[in-house]
C-alpha cells in the first residue's frame, strides 16, 4: 500500500509566489490533517477535514487554503508564500473513530 | 485546553541501557493516547495508542504504559536503530474530538 503521499518532497519559493502542496491517501480514512514542524516548535495543525466537503481550521491556519473535494485527497494552497512559512509540512490521516494518524514523508518547503 | 509535556527532550543512552521516556497529559476525557516513532527526514510512525489507564502495550523492545496522569514509554536493552525522535499525543472529549494535541518529543540517541 502507498499510504499517505505527498508531493513535491522539496520546493523554493520566492516571496509571494503560490503554489500547492499535494497529498493522497489510499485507506479510505475520513479524517485528513496538515502539520508544519519548525525546530523547537513541535508539530502544529493547519487544517484538518473530517470528511469530503468538510474542512475546519487548525492552530495556524494563516497564509494557507485547503479543500476536499473526495476521499482521498487534501491539497494544501499557500496563497502569497512568506518567509515565515519556510518549514517542513507534513500532511496525516487516520480513521475518525480511533484517532492514530498516518503521516506523509514530508515536504521541505524554504521561502526566500 | 488539552495539553502534553514530555521529558526529557533528549536522551542519550548506551546500546543495552535501559530507561523510560516521560508524557504527562492534562485533557477532559481521554479519548485515546498516542505514542508515534520519528526518524530525521521522515513523518512520524504510529506505534500505540492506550486508552485507558493501567493499558500497556509492547513492541519489540518498546513498552508504553499508561496512568491518569501519564504515559511511560519503556526501553528495554535499546539498540543503535532505536535511535529517534519520539512523540506523545493526546485526543480528548472536548471540543474538536478528532484533533489529537501533541508533544514536542523527546530525542533519543543510543550510541553503539
Amino acid at each position: 500500500n502507498a499510504g499517505v503521499t505527498q508531493t513535491p518532497k522539496f520546493q523554493v519559493l520566492k516571496t509571494g509566489q503560490s503554489m500547492t502542496l499535494q497529498c493522497a491517501q489510499d485507506m479510505n480514512h475520513e479524517y485528513m490533517s496538515w502539520y508544519r514542524q519548525d525546530p523547537g516548535m513541535g508539530l502544529r495543525l493547519i487544517h484538518y477535514s473530517v470528511g469530503a466537503g468538510i474542512t475546519d481550521q487548525g492552530e495556524v491556519p494563516n497564509g494557507y487554503n485547503v479543500s476536499r473535494s473526495t476521499t482521498e485527497d487534501f491539497p494544501l494552497r499557500l496563497l502569497s508564500a512568506a518567509p515565515s512559512q519556510t518549514s517542513v509540512y507534513f500532511c496525516a490521516s487516520g480513521p475518525r473513530d480511533t484517532g492514530e494518524l498516518f503521516f506523509g514523508e514530508g515536504s521541505r518547503l524554504t521561502v526566500l | 485546553e488539552d495539553q502534553v509535556t514530555q521529558s526529557p527532550e533528549a536522551l542519550r543512552l548506551q546500546e543495552g541501557e535501559s530507561s523510560s521516556l516521560n508524557c504527562s497529559y492534562t485533557v477532559s476525557g481521554l479519548r485515546g493516547l498516542f505514542w508515534y516513532r520519528q526518524d530525521p527526514g521522515k513523518g512520524p510512525e504510529f506505534l500505540f495508542t492506550l486508552y485507558s489507564a493501567g493499558e500497556e502495550k509492547e513492541k519489540e523492545r518498546l513498552k508504553a504504559t499508561l496512568t491518569k496522569k501519564e504515559s511511560f514509554l519503556h526501553i528495554t536493552a535499546p539498540k543503535p536503530e532505536d535511535s529517534a525522535t519520539y512523540l506523545c499525543a493526546v485526543r480528548g472529549a472536548s471540543g474538536g474530538s478528532y484533533i489529537p494535541t501533541f508533544g514536542r518529543g523527546t530525542s533519543l540517541i543510543v550510541h553503539p
